[in-house]
């Protein structure tokens, strides 16, 4: 079944503790990203890859931080989290980054509590 | 710049009732234009699309038509059910594959 996978699903953690939230996908796509959704706000886009090794930064990168080494894995990294990080995240994927017709696919999304 | 304005929720409709759910954008270029669907605890699934203008994306009975003209892509349904419950995101998407999500849009129908 073709989808994007993220994990954990809810993570509850404090100020300052580094964590990862890991995002795969099994559809061969080039081009994945991060979002953050928070009531009244949509979602914003938060880093974004056009394919391996090549990252840039979306609308609210701070705090943030991704990589992308291999084609099927994007993970964020929140290297000091504060309770501003708070909130919903999307991971995504796309088949290209040059065709702007291409669907986006979502994962089921992370709920991150920050103390 | 890209942006997408959205019409404030929730909305609550009794079962067959007519669904308008406005969406408005200012974009740069020729972006492709979509509706995104929520349903409860899950992510987000593509609605429909329409990719030029007079364009016209349909999928379950939803129907939104590209108005250059008007900038608008008003996402419609003649007859909603309880299942069409969920959270409407309008968004655009430009030739760097970036999307532009409005705020979303709560539907509530009751039977």
């Amino acid at each position: 079944e073709a989808q994007v996978t993220q994990n954990p699903r809810y993570l509850i953690t404090v100020t300052g503790k580094k964590l990862t939230v890991t995002c795969s996908q099994n559809m061969n796509h080039e081009y994945m990203s991060w979002y953050r959704q928070d009531p009244g706000l949509g979602l914003r886009q938060i880093y974004y890859s056009m394919n391996v090794e090549v990252t840039d930064k979306g609308d609210v990168p701070e705090g943030y931080k991704v990589s992308r080494k291999e084609k099927r894995n994007f993970p964020l990294i929140l290297e000091s989290p504060s309770p501003n990080q708070t909130s919903l995240y999307f991971c995504a994927s796309s088949t290209s980054y040059y065709y702007s017709s291409y669907e986006q696919y979502f994962g089921p999304g992370t709920r991150l509590t920050v103390t | 710049g890209n942006s997408v304005t959205q019409m404030e929720g929730p909305v609550t409709l009794s079962e067959e009732a007519f669904l308008t759910i406005n969406c408005t954008y200012t974009a740069t270029g020729y972006p492709s234009l979509f509706w995104y669907v929520q349903y409860p605890g899950e992510g987000l699934q593509l609605l429909l699309k329409a990719t030029k203008a007079d364009d016209k994306g349909s999928n379950k009975g939803f129907e939104a038509t590209y108005r250059k003209e008007t900038t608008s892509f008003h996402l419609e349904k003649g007859s909603v059910q309880v299942s069409d419950s969920a959270v409407y995101f309008c968004a655009l998407l430009t030739g760097a594959n970036n999307l532009f999500f409005g705020t979303g849009t709560r539907l509530t129908v009751i039977p």
